[in-house]
């Protein structure tokens, strides 16, 4: 069965960077696209970005562009993001989702990681 | 900054049927890109359960439907029983944001 499987927990100062991995297992992980997905404690979710299936392009969040970088490893079945000068604010639970559909009318998220936390203090 | 609105909170007592609202505009759900939804149980990952508007994956249960008409969509639970009982957000694509979004969420509470 599909699973997608995130590194552990992370503590982190500010000012410095955070790299996460995701496993997937049941598929192969070119053949989908990876999405990242953040949660702020009692917030909602907030769409991060994500890398394509086949060559693997990029695609990040207005919000986040110049601080995010989204990579995987085709032979290890893994994704990655990394997330550079970290700040309070980006404290939160981060996840890894599968992406199906179309361009033409936009992806959803099929499966999804347990997530994990990310604390940013000092 | 969630760009999709949707009501704080809805309730119901088991068994009655609850709508929960989601309304974009004319750069999301309004330019044809699909709504989905997801169910989310405290302190667990979003779970799908409405893709593509109106489609239910294999093992949703029939009683969630989804619909959606200009710059809005809405997911209906009928019957509403106490394990619906969880926060729900729907998700879209921007073309201006160029990127997807999520709703503002909803917490469902049964009576």
């Amino acid at each position: 069965q599909v699973q997608l499987v995130e590194s552990g927990a992370e503590v982190k100062e500010p000012g410095t960077s955070v790299k996460l991995s995701c496993k997937a297992s049941g598929y192969t992980l070119s053949n989908h696209a990876i999405h990242w997905v953040r949660q702020a404690p009692g917030q909602s979710l907030e769409w991060m970005g994500w890398i394509s299936g086949g060559v693997g392009d990029t695609k990040y969040s207005q919000k986040l562009q110049g601080r995010i970088t989204i990579t995987r490893d085709t032979s290890a079945n893994m994704a990655y993001m990394e997330l550079n000068s970290l700040r309070s604010e980006d404290t939160a639970l981060y996840f890894c989702a599968r992406g199906r559909g179309v361009a033409v009318t936009g992806p959803y998220l099929d499966y999804w990681g347990h997530g994990t936390l990310v604390t940013v203090s000092s | 900054q969630s760009v999709l609105t949707q009501p704080p909170s809805v309730s119901g007592a088991p068994g009655q049927r609850v709508t929960i609202s989601c309304t974009g505009s004319s750069s999301n759900i309004g330019a044809g890109y699909d709504v989905h939804w997801y169910q989310q149980l405290p302190g667990t990952a979003p779970k799908l359960l409405i893709f593509s508007n109106t489609n239910r994956p294999s093992g949703v249960p029939d009683r969630l439907s989804g619909s959606k008409s200009a710059t809005s969509a809405s997911l209906a639970i009928t019957g509403l029983q106490a394990e619906d009982e969880a926060d729900y957000y729907c998700q879209s694509y921007d073309s201006s944001l160029s990127g997807c979004v999520f709703g503002t969420g909803t917490k469902v509470t049964v009576l």
